[in-house]
């Protein structure tokens, strides 16, 4: 069936560094995709969205890029702080009927080192 | 907080309890939402309410009962769980009940023993 996957559970990262999390995504007819963060005793928060119409989308200290070729999404966050330490999730967009539904990934756990 | 209000944040409930969680969201939006999330698992939609009206129910047991009086608020009626259905569960809202960009509440967190 249809999946939204990220290619691995934690990433740990020094404070200062780039991060890129990765996400690749199953069904082509997908137009609209979400990145979330979830910090821990909290619900996920957005982050950033991009349409299937767009490659590249940024934001504060966040880009995402989509290849729609291989079906794959990133999110990178420039000069990454503490406070970035989150479970990070894609999701993307079933359409259907009159309602759409989010399809999640499993999520990445990003470690900041200090 | 978000927009979108989740009571209570912790309970823990035996299996033969009956208990509801509540939803409550000032966004005016027009959909919400019923996601479980458990331990290293991809978050499971359970239930889909656009304009009050239930348009998905993701094969969820029966003893998870929701209801949506009105386009505010969102309950999960609890009753006779099993201990498998400890997880924590998620409230969301969207404008156009088309899935663009959920705002989440901060969720329940629920122990059955």
């Amino acid at each position: 069936g249809e999946s939204v996957g990220l290619h691995l559970p934690t990433l740990s990262v020094q404070e200062g560094d780039n991060s890129i999390i990765n996400c690749a995504y199953s069904n082509s007819a997908s137009d609209y995709f979400i990145w979330y963060k979830q910090e821990s005793g909290k619900g996920p928060q957005f982050i950033i969205d991009i349409r299937s119409n767009m490659d590249k989308r940024q934001g504060q200290r966040v880009t995402v890029l989509l290849n729609k070729t291989v079906k794959h999404l990133s999110l990178q966050i420039a000069a990454t702080q503490p406070g970035d330490s989150a479970v990070y999730f894609c999701a993307e967009n079933t359409r259907s009927s009159n309602t759409g539904k989010l399809i999640f990934g499993q999520g990445t756990t990003l470690q900041v080192k200090p | 907080e978000t927009g979108v209000t989740q009571t209570p944040r912790h309970l823990v409930m035996g299996m033969t309890n009956k208990k509801s969680l509540k939803c409550e969201q000032h966004l005016g939006h027009n959909a919400m939402y019923w996601y479980k999330q458990s331990a290293k698992k991809p978050l499971e939609l359970m239930f889909v309410y656009s304009l009050e009206e239930r348009v998905e129910n993701n094969s969820v047991p029966s003893r998870f009962s929701p209801e949506c009086p009105n386009s505010s608020h969102l309950f999960l009626h609890l009753h006779t769980l099993q201990p498998e259905d400890s997880a924590l569960y998620l409230c969301a809202s969207s404008q156009t009940g088309g899935g663009d960009g959920y705002t989440f509440g901060s969720g329940t967190r629920l122990t059955v023993v």
